[in-house]
């Protein structure tokens, strides 16, 4: 198993430009999601996936969009690039199981945005 | 809400002793669980030890246990026999909303040396 895998894992964006940030796991996990980690702080949810076509908001959604249509897919899009956005991103899943709690994280994404 | 806190920024710590890492959170969800992940500076965020809100015993994942005081609302991390290969920050998280969402704290730096 590849685990959870990201791409890719630099990237830079001149403010304004759009971008999708690709995630992908091989677990059959059902829950899937997006966390940014800035420094001197813990990481933050943006979004998050229980199941194919089922999607929501974290606690710093603004400037996001996420989409779910496969089990093993959970891409990020960034709209319109802010420096705001200036962050590594990791892409985590979980197995849907009660019980199960733990949650695997992919390498992460390094986005600078000028 | 849900909180973490991680009071200390920093620690250091001799090679071969042990080391407790300070976690306190706030929530008022009476099933939660409490998680410590691992971030070496090769950035990967690595899963150490998890702790349901209504397990009775503490966790324990060989070094690593996790010491849980529930009136206290403390999960607190003991590494035992440190190791220089354990230099890292140490976050620690809570799972809450169906243990799809994770609120992590900032972090602590740990620095073992000789």
């Amino acid at each position: 198993n590849a685990g959870v895998t990201q791409t890719p894992k630099f990237q830079v964006l001149k403010t304004g430009q759009s971008m999708t940030l690709q995630c992908a796991q091989d677990m059959n996990h059902e829950y899937m999601s997006w966390y940014r980690q800035d420094p001197g702080m813990g990481l933050r949810l943006i979004h998050y996936s229980v199941g194919a076509g089922i999607t929501d908001q974290g606690e710093v959604p603004n400037g996001y969009n996420v989409s779910r249509s496969t089990t093993e897919d959970f891409p990020l899009r960034l709209l319109s690039a802010a420096p705001s956005q200036t962050s590594v991103y990791f892409c985590a899943s979980r197995l849907g199981l009660a019980g199960h709690y733990e949650q695997y994280f992919g390498p992460g994404t390094r986005l600078t945005v000028t | 809400a849900q909180k973490i806190t991680q009071t200390q920024p920093g620690m250091f710590v001799q090679e071969k002793e042990a080391v407790t890492l300070d976690c306190t959170y706030d929530t008022s969800d009476q099933s939660y669980g409490l998680f410590w992940y691992k971030q070496p500076s090769s950035g990967e965020m690595i899963f150490l030890i998890y702790q349901g809100s209504y397990d009775e015993q503490n966790a324990t994942e060989g070094r690593y246990s996790l010491n849980f005081q529930k009136a206290r609302k403390s999960a607190n991390l003991v590494i035992s026999a440190s190791q220089l290969g354990d230099s890292a920050m140490y976050f620690c998280a809570m799972r809450f909303g169906g243990g799809n969402k994770l609120t992590f704290g900032t972090g602590t730096q740990l620095k073992v040396e000789l």
